[in-house]
């Protein structure tokens, strides 16, 4: 089974733009989180999608926007970008929404510039 | 919600000598508890994880132990080698609220 895949794997954004960072979960998997990973502060969760819903949102704010389509595939938004948002944004899929082990993908890695 | 506390930050052991990482958790509902390994440059990986209905698991030289009285569990690792040396997460889970990820501990095995 392919694992989750994240795109793209690198990007260099400047302060101001936006940014769309797309996951595809493991095939069956029908949820997907997002989780911010920055030094010092370990994974700090963004949202959760299952069946095209948002299930779960993390303190983070309206900036970050996300959504899941009907074959599971996420993407993620970030807009007007940052400095402090730099950081590696990793998706995650399990079969089912919360209490089960999760997948990570590579990550995303975003530098705000 | 919940939060996990995660100790220490930084680990460092001889090879062959064991590790232990602690984390205690908040919420009393919370029922599942997996640790997760990242090494450098690479995604978090599942390595152990333990239910509330469980008070320890093993796995080769890897372990975990939960005491629910007291919110907290640990990782243990033994016999430890170079390829132990990687970042470690504990997490935990309640309801249907997602996994709550404690801030690491980068253990480091010195050969």
């Amino acid at each position: 089974k392919a694992g989750v895949t994240q795109t793209p794997r690198y990007l260099i954004k400047t302060r101001g733009q936006q940014v769309t960072l797309s996951c595809s979960p493991i095939s069956g998997h029908r949820s997907v989180s997002w989780y911010q990973q920055t030094p010092g502060q370990g994974l700090q969760f963004l949202f959760e999608y299952f069946s095209e819903t948002q299930r779960n949102k993390g303190n983070f704010p309206g900036r970050f926007s996300g959504r899941q389509f009907s074959n599971s595939r996420s993407e993620m938004n970030v807009s007007t970008l940052e400095l402090g948002d730099s950081a590696l944004y990793l998706c995650a899929s399990s079969p089912i929404l919360s209490g089960n082990t999760i997948y990570f993908g590579e990550g995303s890695w975003l530098t705000v510039v | 919600g919940e939060n996990v506390e995660q100790h220490p930050s930084t680990l460092s052991v001889q090879e062959g000598d064991s590790a232990v990482i602690k984390c205690t958790y908040s919420d009393s509902a919370s029922n599942y508890f997996p640790w997760y390994k990242q090494e450098l440059g690479k995604r978090p990986q599942l390595i152990i994880d333990i239910r509330s209905n469980v008070g320890e698991k093993k796995d080769q030289r890897i372990a975990v132990t939960l005491n629910k009285t007291a919110k907290h569990f640990s990782l243990h690792i033994t016999e430890t080698q170079p390829e132990d040396s990687a970042v470690y997460f504990c997490a935990s889970h309640s309801g249907n609220t997602p996994l709550v990820f404690g801030k690491g501990t980068r253990l480091s095995v010195i050969a």
